[in-house]
């Protein structure tokens, strides 16, 4: 049990693009997620908290408009990366909180966006 | 203010030689801990949780961590390390109070030597 998938789990896009990424929670119901951006050999850095049925909650330093969060369904949270740059290119993780176990965030596989 | 110090960047081992993975944390408040593991280019895999249940946790893959609320620690370790150990390993801590905090250690990277 608590699976979480992203897709696509790989993306090459041109500057200027957006590019849209989905987080599933398949076997369990998320009222919260999280989207992650892990640089080469660094540590994970929370950029957003996505609510189901209310706006996401942005880390300082973080562009709400580049970075569009909608968490449409309690199973669904979508981050566009709008009018996408060389240095968006990272490491894009989420993760979901089960409802029935609040402490424990399980992860998606993640989604290597690259930027050209 | 909440921290997590993962001690050691990088740890190397022989296969079949104990892990001991190092991990020390500052809460105000009384945190949950957790030990995740990531293999190159892919996701964080949950090995364990400490949630102010028992203070000896047993995780996946024969990993196990000791909650010490008197040293501040939650140290990971394993008996025997076997070659498909090898990959990041990320100290978590988070407080739920209220508004979800999470924070990560830097991460150490275990390598096996066969």
């Amino acid at each position: 049990g608590a699976v979480v998938s992203q897709h696509p789990s790989r993306v090459i896009c041109k500057s200027g693009t957006s590019v849209k990424i989905e987080c599933r929670s398949l076997d369990f119901q998320a009222t919260t997620m999280f989207w992650y951006r892990q640089f080469p050999k660094k540590s994970l850095m929370l950029m957003a908290t996505s609510n189901e049925g209310s706006k996401a909650t942005y880390e300082q330093g973080v562009e709400k408009d580049k970075f569009l969060i909608n968490h449409a369904s309690l199973t669904l949270s979508t981050l566009t990366v709008t009018s996408a740059h060389p240095e968006d290119s990272s490491f894009y993780i989420c993760s979901a909180r089960d409802m029935e176990e609040q402490e424990t965030q399980y992860f998606g596989p993640g989604t290597r966006l690259l930027v050209l | 203010a909440q921290s997590v110090t993962q001690l050691d960047s990088h740890v190397s081992v022989s296969e079949g030689t104990p892990v001991l993975l190092r991990c020390n944390y500052s809460s105000s408040y009384s945190p949950s801990l957790f030990w995740y593991v990531q293999h190159p280019n892919k996701g964080l895999q949950l090995l364990l949780k400490y949630t102010s249940a028992a203070t000896l946790v047993k995780g996946i893959n024969g990993f196990e961590a000791e909650f010490k609320k008197s040293e501040t620690s939650f140290h990971l370790t394993k008996p025997s390390a076997h070659m498909s150990d090898a990959a990041e390993y990320f100290c978590v801590v988070i407080y739920s109070g209220g508004y979800q905090k999470v924070t990560f250690g830097i991460g150490t990277k275990l390598q096996v030597i066969p």
